[in-house]
């Protein structure tokens, strides 16, 4: 069972098109963390959020906390083949035990 | 800045056998976190070390071991493979582990035939 649950599990859009991918825990992080993952390599960090409520954009990605710091969401305006990977959430316990949700698998397609 | 380096990158073994990892963290980061990622589990947290100690412990079977050395580098070790232990393992590593995300290293694809 995974502590964090990442909806949907696939995507697959058209270049141009806005998506949002969800990350939900009936736990509480005192922090959480968004990656992406390209075939072969490992995850690289995208953003961490701290503060429930709290905002953060990033380009053409926006990411949001939940008021409960319980749940982040990703959103990814007019998307391009580049944005095409696996994201990632993960949420931070207080000792150093970051857990992974399974992932969104993103393909963008010219 | 030099990236987490993680070593080998591929390796094949044959079930039985042992099996050690390599990572080295970026400097002055203490923390580094070891997870095994398969197609059908995603990314599974098998333990955390932090100054030498073990602070964290995932769910896996004694048969998957580490150590932390005092200039942070970390190995982990697997006996006795099974197939099921085919995997990318992925090293990370932080400052403190808490509230700060982690650096990744490229992995080690390790195929147990």
């Amino acid at each position: 069972t995974q502590l964090l649950e990442q909806s949907p599990q696939f995507l697959s859009i058209q270049e141009g098109e806005n998506l949002t991918v969800y990350c939900n825990s009936s736990s509480v992080f005192s922090s959480l963390q968004w990656y992406r993952q390209e075939p072969g390599e490992g995850p690289v960090l995208l953003v961490t959020v701290v503060t429930g409520g709290e905002v953060k954009k990033l380009k053409r990605l926006t990411f949001q906390f939940g008021d409960a710091r319980k749940d982040s969401s990703l959103h990814i305006t007019a998307a391009q083949p580049g944005d095409t990977g696996l994201y990632l959430c993960a949420g931070g316990g207080v000792t150093g035990d970051m857990r992974f949700g399974a992932g969104t698998r993103l393909t963008v397609k010219p | 800045k030099a990236g987490v380096t993680q070593t080998p990158r591929y390796l094949i073994k044959t079930r039985g056998q042992q099996v050690t990892l390599s990572c080295s963290p970026i400097s002055g980061h203490r923390s580094v976190s070891w997870y095994q990622q398969t197609p059908g589990q995603g990314l599974q947290f098998l333990f955390e070390y932090f100054s030498e100690t073990q602070r964290n412990k995932g769910n896996f079977p004694g048969r998957f071991s580490g150590r932390q050395f005092s200039n942070s580098r970390s190995e982990m070790n697997v006996s006795t493979l099974e197939l099921g232990d085919s995997a990318l393992y992925l090293c990370a590593s932080s400052i403190t582990g808490t509230g700060h995300g982690y650096t990744f290293g490229s992995g080690t694809r390790l195929t147990v035939v």
